[in-house]
């Protein structure tokens, strides 16, 4: 079946520091990947996706490259604000034939805390 | 609204009563999914509507767990006998059909059920 890996939290940087958080994945066929974010108090949005590999997806100054020979799709981020603390989900999603459903599998959060 | 909505945003409950929650998502959003959050865990799918479809609960862990949709809009999750494994913050997502959006969820800031 599918399944999403991501790093372990808490991820503590100062602020202008670089990120990266990692994530792999584990699909059948081509699936699409996606970063989620969760900030304190608010549901899940999307921050980027990309639909097929070496498509890299951007928004807000994060990056993420698909890369299908590695089966990873790390989150980067050049210089980090104290407005992004949030919880980053990563997720991909693979169409389940005859349904349509696009179904999301998502990893298990990953926290991060970003100090002034 | 413009976004998808949940209610409660808060329920503390006792062992063994029945809890129903609330989802009215993206007005013209056909697919509508139910995820749940436990601490520390990545989100786990519930049930998926699509259109006058018959709903995929693949997801529900038990039968104390139902879900309708009425009228192609307003979702119901309820739980039955409630145990304490049932608190969670539970996720309602909307979104375009399938097929379209290359998968993008809309998620409303959820309903976090606590049973005593």
């Amino acid at each position: 079946g599918n399944s999403v890996t991501q790093m372990e939290g808490p991820v503590t940087l100062s602020e202008e520091a670089f990120l990266t958080i990692n994530c792999t994945y584990t699909a059948t066929g081509y699936p699409s990947l996606f970063w989620y974010v969760q900030y304190p108090g608010e549901g899940l949005q999307l921050l980027l996706k990309a639909t097929k590999a070496d498509d890299k997806g951007s928004n807000k100054g994060f990056e993420a490259t698909y890369r299908k020979e590695t089966t990873s799709f790390h989150l980067e981020k050049g210089s980090v604000q104290v407005s992004d603390s949030a919880v980053y989900f990563c997720a991909l999603s693979d169409d389940q034939g005859d349904t349509g459903r696009r179904a999301l599998t998502f990893g298990s959060g990953t926290r991060l805390q970003v100090q002034p | 609204g413009a976004g998808v909505s949940q209610s409660p945003s808060n329920k503390v409950t006792e062992k063994g009563k029945d809890v129903e929650l609330r989802c009215d998502p993206i007005s013209g959003h056909t697919a509508l999914y139910w995820y749940r959050q436990s601490l520390g865990q990545g989100l786990e799918f519930l049930i998926y509507f699509q259109g006058n479809s018959a709903p995929d609960k693949s997801g529900l862990p038990s039968d104390r767990f139902s879900a309708e949709r009425t009228g192609g809009s307003v979702s119901t999750l309820t739980i039955q006998r409630t145990q304490q494994e049932d608190s969670a913050v539970y996720l309602c997502a909307s979104s375009l059909t399938p097929g379209q959006g290359a998968g993008e969820l809309f998620f409303g800031e959820g309903s976090r059920l606590t049973v005593l």
